[in-house]
């Protein structure tokens, strides 16, 4: 069965640092996978997916993941925090049954 | 990009009765929608799937007789709260799907209080 971890429950940066949200998947095929992020009492915004195209998958807002098959992981990083980006991240696989299942998520806290 | 919507945001209601939450794509036609449970400062749950003019597949454990799902239209699903209780309250978050595309579009989620 398809499933994601995400390695770390919070994740705490300052603002104009890297960050870096770690997930791990497992799947017994080449996986679609997902980032969505959750603003407070706030629907989810897809941030990037990742279908098997490009291993390094640019998405909205600066962020970015890579697909290591080796390393069954697609974790997200950004160049520079912002306060803005403070809020819950969600790693994602597709089932295959076009079924989406969610990681326990990453709450991110930003500080100045 | 794709935009869902959900009505009401926020809805707050006595035992027992029903509470019917719609969830809506406005500038496509999604051929599935998706709903979804998130408890407090936890992951979502899939509840059920529908696809437009069938009946939902239910995930194990949720019950449909309590949780009415209606996909009636490619631009309009609901779901209905029946005899809503206490332990029914949460943030329900619907997605849609159009049917080409991989990618599901979520409503920004509606959060049910049963007094």
């Amino acid at each position: 069965a398809q499933s994601v971890t995400q390695l770390d429950s919070h994740v705490s940066v300052s603002e104009g640092t890297p960050v870096l949200l770690r997930c791990n998947y497992s799947s017994s095929y080449s996986p679609s996978l997902f980032w969505y992020v959750q603003h407070p009492n706030k629907g989810l915004q897809l941030l990037l997916k990742y279908t098997s195209a490009a291993t390094l998958v640019k998405g909205i807002n600066g962020f970015e993941a890579e697909f290591k098959k080796s390393e069954t992981s697609f974790h997200l990083t950004k160049p520079s925090a912002h306060m803005s980006d403070a809020a819950e991240y969600f790693c994602v696989v597709n089932t295959g049954f076009q079924k989406l299942v969610f990681g326990t998520g990453t709450r991110l806290l930003v500080s100045p | 990009g794709a935009v869902v919507s959900q009505h009401p945001s926020w809805v707050i209601c006595k035992s027992g009765t029903s509470v019917k939450i719609e969830c809506r794509s406005l500038d496509f036609q999604a051929t599935t929608m998706f709903w979804y449970r998130q408890f407090p400062k936890q992951s979502l749950m899939l509840m059920a799937t529908s696809n437009e003019g069938s009946k939902a597949t239910y995930e194990q454990g949720v019950e449909k007789d309590k949780f009415l799902i209606n996909h009636a239209s490619l631009t309009l699903s609901t779901l209905t709260v029946t005899s809503a209780h206490p332990e029914d309250s949460s943030f329900y978050i619907c997605s849609a799907r159009e049917s080409s595309l991989e990618t599901q579009y979520f409503g920004p989620g509606t959060r049910l209080l049963v007094l």
